[in-house]
């Protein structure tokens, strides 16, 4: 299946622990991004990346580090979890001619 | 920023009735989409509609770049039509894509 897929679906820790989440895409998209959906459900971007090189960071706490190894690939890791960083995260890609394609989404559950 | 305002925020349709949706944005864009996230929490895509009209089966959106509106119609609605329906706009292209989203409007069709 051509995609974008997200492990794990579902994350429960506890706070002070040190999390990733993982995306891959196999659309072949150069650009690839993390958004987080808050509990009222608002949708907001945090990165974006363009072929392995950040392009976005929307003033996110730097415990947030993601990571692009390949085009195919951006991860999440989140240190230090705080109870405010419950949500759900989704990642997306874009090809060049436009139009984001999401992922499943992870929901992070901070306790 | 740029503004993306949805309206209603809540709809409530009886199963088989039809519905505008509405999305209205304060500057001019080079992207728009529609999404529904379903009550399992999945981002669907409906449209990338930057401009002009699209269908496609029982939905069909039409965006007024000009007038800074899009809209999106449901016909014969069904109950697996509920959930939130998203508007969100991109002011750039390429690398430097960002969607910024509406908070959405919450459809529940009643059997």
């Amino acid at each position: 299946d051509t995609a974008v897929s997200q492990t794990p679906k579902y994350l429960v820790t506890q706070m002070g622990n040190d999390k990733s989440i993982k995306c891959e895409q196999n659309l072949g998209h150069d650009t690839m991004y993390w958004y987080k959906q808050d509990s009222k459900k608002f949708l907001k971007i945090m990165f974006s990346y363009n072929n392995k090189e950040l392009i976005i960071n929307e003033t996110v706490p730097n415990r947030f580090s993601p990571k692009s190894p390949d085009k195919a690939h951006l991860n999440l890791h989140i240190n230090s979890l705080e109870l405010g960083d419950s949500a759900v995260y989704f990642c997306a890609s874009s090809p060049h001619s436009g139009g984001q394609y999401f992922g499943p989404g992870t929901r992070l559950t901070v306790t | 920023g740029i503004q993306v305002e949805q309206s209603p925020p809540d709809l409530i349709l009886q199963e088989g009735a039809n519905s505008t949706l509405r999305c209205n944005f304060s500057d001019s864009v080079n992207n728009l989409q529609w999404f529904h996230q379903n009550p399992w929490g999945q981002l669907i895509n409906l449209f990338y509609i930057p401009s002009g009209t699209k269908q496609n089966g029982r939905l069909s959106a039409t965006t007024v770049a000009t007038e800074r509106y899009s809209l999106l119609y449901i016909s014969s609605s069904q109950t697996t039509d509920s959930g939130v329906y998203f508007c969100a706009v991109d002011l750039n292209t390429g690398a430097n894509s960002k969607l910024t989203f509406g908070k959405g409007i919450t459809l529940s069709v009643r059997p």
